[in-house]
């Protein structure tokens, strides 16, 4: 079965560093691009980024560049998004999704990893 | 770049049909036939209905169709089924070369 796999929930105080990961299963994960989406708490769903796998060459939303980074290891079919420095603002799900281009449907998404910052 | 323009909400009856708007721009939604349904619920991730405008991926009900006129796209539910209460989000590609996702609709069965 094709499904991206998120790692768990995350509680963290401002300030902090984190990364989030999501892992392929049943696909060549170097094949397609991984996105991030955010989806703040009761609010739409928001394009952070992307990565190809085969080359990591990234490209970040205005909105998101500089607070964020996307890395993947395709050795381990894995893609990650870090932050160093946490802020209570940074509290949202975030999703994983793949897809061949940027111009084609995210047609497989992770189950999504809560983080929530609070002092 | 601004999101994509939908209702707040609809609503209809089982066995309706409804529609949902997705009004963008020249730089997105009427420039490219690359527009995206994705149909979500509550404490779920969102599923890929509709791409490039009216491809509907394997596995999903031919109840749902895609359309674009101008500026804006469209989804259509057709029979509508109490499973189809959901939140919508239509997304585009853009001239900047990233996707853009609409605000999302409710869709209520009543």
């Amino acid at each position: 079965e094709v499904q991206l796999v998120q790692s768990g929930a995350e509680v963290k105080k401002p300030g902090e560093s984190l990364r989030i990961s999501c892992t392929g299963f049943g696909y060549s994960f170097a094949g397609y691009w991984i996105s991030w989406v955010r989806q703040m708490p009761g609010k739409g769903l928001e394009w952070m980024g992307r990565i190809d796998p085969s080359d990591s060459y990234t490209n970040y939303s205005p909105s998101f560049q500089g607070h964020v980074t996307i890395s993947a290891d395709k050795s381990l079919s894995t893609a990650y998004l870090q932050w160093s420095s946490l802020k209570a603002s940074d509290s949202a799900m975030y999703y994983c999704a793949r897809h061949r281009g940027m111009t084609t449907g995210m047609d497989v998404w992770g189950q999504g990893t809560t983080v929530t910052v609070s002092s | 770049q601004s999101a994509l323009t939908q209702p707040a909400s609809v609503s209809g009856s089982p066995g309706q049909s409804i529609t949902i708007s997705c009004t963008g721009t020249s730089s997105d939604v009427g420039g490219y036939n690359y527009v995206s349904w994705y149909q979500q619920h509550p404490g779920k991730a969102p599923k890929l209905m509709i791409s490039d405008v009216s491809n509907r991926p394997s596995g999903v009900s031919n109840r749902f169709s895609g359309s674009k006129s101008g500026n804006t796209a469209s989804l259509t539910i057709s029979g509508l089924q109490a499973e189809d209460e959901a939140d919508y989000y239509c997304s585009s590609y853009t001239s900047s070369g990233a996707p853009v996702f609409g605000g999302g609709t409710k869709l209520t069965v009543l």
